[in-house]
């Protein structure tokens, strides 16, 4: 089946590293993505993977992918109170119909 | 360049009457899709479409509930009969592909409140 689990809350100081982890169960996933929604606000999307990678980096922000424990992070360096928001880790699975299956969103507190 | 489109961005109707939601997808794309998110949940995918064709309902209720993205105009979300658990917001994504990596657009969500 199709499921992806996030932990729903992290707290972190201004200026440490932030990271989040994501679970997901359909090992057919080609690409799996990071979403950031502000408060009132849709999704941006933040950065994302293809299946066949390890790792990512963009800028401040790093994605680890562990296919064979079905486990992706991101990772926030330098972390801003601007960065404050909930993040959701998505998957598309190897369906053609570009679905994405979401994870429940993770709150990310950033105290100054 | 202007973005994904939804509106209203706020809707209010009584148990029993109908909610139309409004998504314009971004410029030269011809796929949207629409998620819905209940409080304190992620998004759960309803449906995605293509100019005229509904590709994939999988995830709409089976009654009440209707999508459709003519060849002209806005994609639309109707929902009929609504109910309280109907209460959510309503994102619209829109792609200029479906295959290989497609990033969906999404717009800002219409909130709909059924008192």
């Amino acid at each position: 089946g199709e499921d992806v689990e996030q932990s729903l809350f992290l707290s972190v100081r201004e200026g440490d590293s932030s990271v989040i982890n994501c679970t997901y169960t359909d090992s057919s996933s080609t690409y799996l993505y990071w979403y950031k929604q502000e408060p009132g606000a849709g999704l941006q999307l933040l950065t994302y993977i293809f299946s066949n990678m390890d790792m990512k980096q963009d800028q401040r922000l790093t994605v680890l992918l562990n296919k064979k424990d079905k486990h992706l992070s991101l990772r926030i360096a330098d972390t801003q109170t601007g960065d404050s928001a909930i993040y959701f880790c998505a998957e598309r699975t190897s369906s053609n119909t570009g679905k994405l299956i979401f994870g429940q969103g993770t709150t990310l507190q950033v105290k100054p | 360049n202007a973005g994904v489109m939804q509106n209203p961005r706020h809707l209010v109707r009584r148990r029993g009457q109908e909610a139309r939601l409004r998504c314009s997808p971004m410029k030269g794309h011809s796929h949207v899709y629409w998620y819905r998110q209940l409080p304190e949940e992620g998004l759960k995918f309803m449906v995605y479409l293509q100019k005229e064709n509904i590709i994939d309902e999988s995830g709409m209720p089976k009654e009440r509930f209707s999508a459709e993205f003519p060849k002209e105009g806005p994609s639309i979300l109707r929902i009929q009969q609504v109910v309280r658990g109907d209460s959510a917001a309503y994102f619209c994504a829109s792609s200029s592909r479906s295959s290989s990596y497609n990033e969906q657009f999404f717009g800002p969500g219409t909130r709909l409140t059924v008192l």
